[in-house]
């Protein structure tokens, strides 16, 4: 099976602007998380999506938002955006079968999109 | 919320010498992956192991979850081992967020 994939790779905004990341998951994936991973913070859950469902959320600023489409593709989308913004962005997808805490099965991540604002 | 505590957060070994990555958690999980960091930022899966022992080639996990804790071994280190491995969880009561550590960052020095 091909992997995750996340487009673009490489993103250079102004701040002010807002930007739409990408991401496919693995077929039959229903499952899309999204992270942000900056020297500072770390790796930090944003999202996650189930079968076009918000299941969870981090604690990001409603600048931040996503959805999921039927075929369980994922965007990601940051309005106005920030110096603090510039990092890298990490989608994962898993095959997680419903919610509830027994329901959480193996991520695999895609190669990320960096983000840089300038 | 769950506190995930990786240890030590450097690590520079010379290639052939062995090395134990730690993760702590502060609650019960239910789920437990290890990542390697390449530096090109992509993360690649090393152990899916909520508990008990796995095994791959010169790596290999093992998880107590009673005692909160699990343990990564690279025996034999080559330099592309070099990068930051992480460890995530999924804590078990309380909601479904995956946490990550901060991260053993490791050199391995031909």
């Amino acid at each position: 099976k091909a992997g995750v994939t996340q487009t673009p790779r490489y993103l250079i905004k102004t701040r002010g602007q807002q930007v739409t990341l990408s991401c496919s998951p693995i077929s039959g994936h229903r499952s899309v998380s999204w992270y942000q991973q900056t020297p500072g913070q770390g790796l930090q859950f944003l999202f996650e999506y189930f079968s076009e469902t918000q299941r969870n959320k981090g604690n990001f600023p409603g600048r931040f938002s996503g959805r999921q489409f039927s075929n369980s593709r994922s965007e990601m989308n940051v309005s106005t955006l920030e110096l603090g913004d510039s990092a890298l962005y990490l989608c994962a997808s898993s095959d997680r079968s419903g919610s509830g805490r027994l329901s959480y099965n193996e991520q695999f991540f895609g190669p990320g999109t960096r983000l840089t604002v300038l | 919320g769950i506190q995930v505590e990786q240890s030590p957060p450097d690590l520079i070994l010379q290639e052939g010498a062995n090395s134990t990555l730690r993760c702590n958690f502060s609650d019960s999980v239910n789920n437990l992956q290890w990542f390697h960091q390449n530096p090109w930022g992509q993360l690649i899966n090393l152990f899916y192991i909520p508990s008990g022992t796995k095994q791959n080639g010169r790596l290999s996990a093992t998880t107590v979850a009673t005692e909160r804790y699990s343990l990564l071994y690279i025996s034999s280190s080559q330099t592309t081992d070099s990068g930051v491995y992480f460890c995530a969880v999924k804590p078990l009561n309380r909601d479904d967020k995956i946490i990550f550590g901060k991260g053993t960052r490791l050199h391995i020095l031909p």
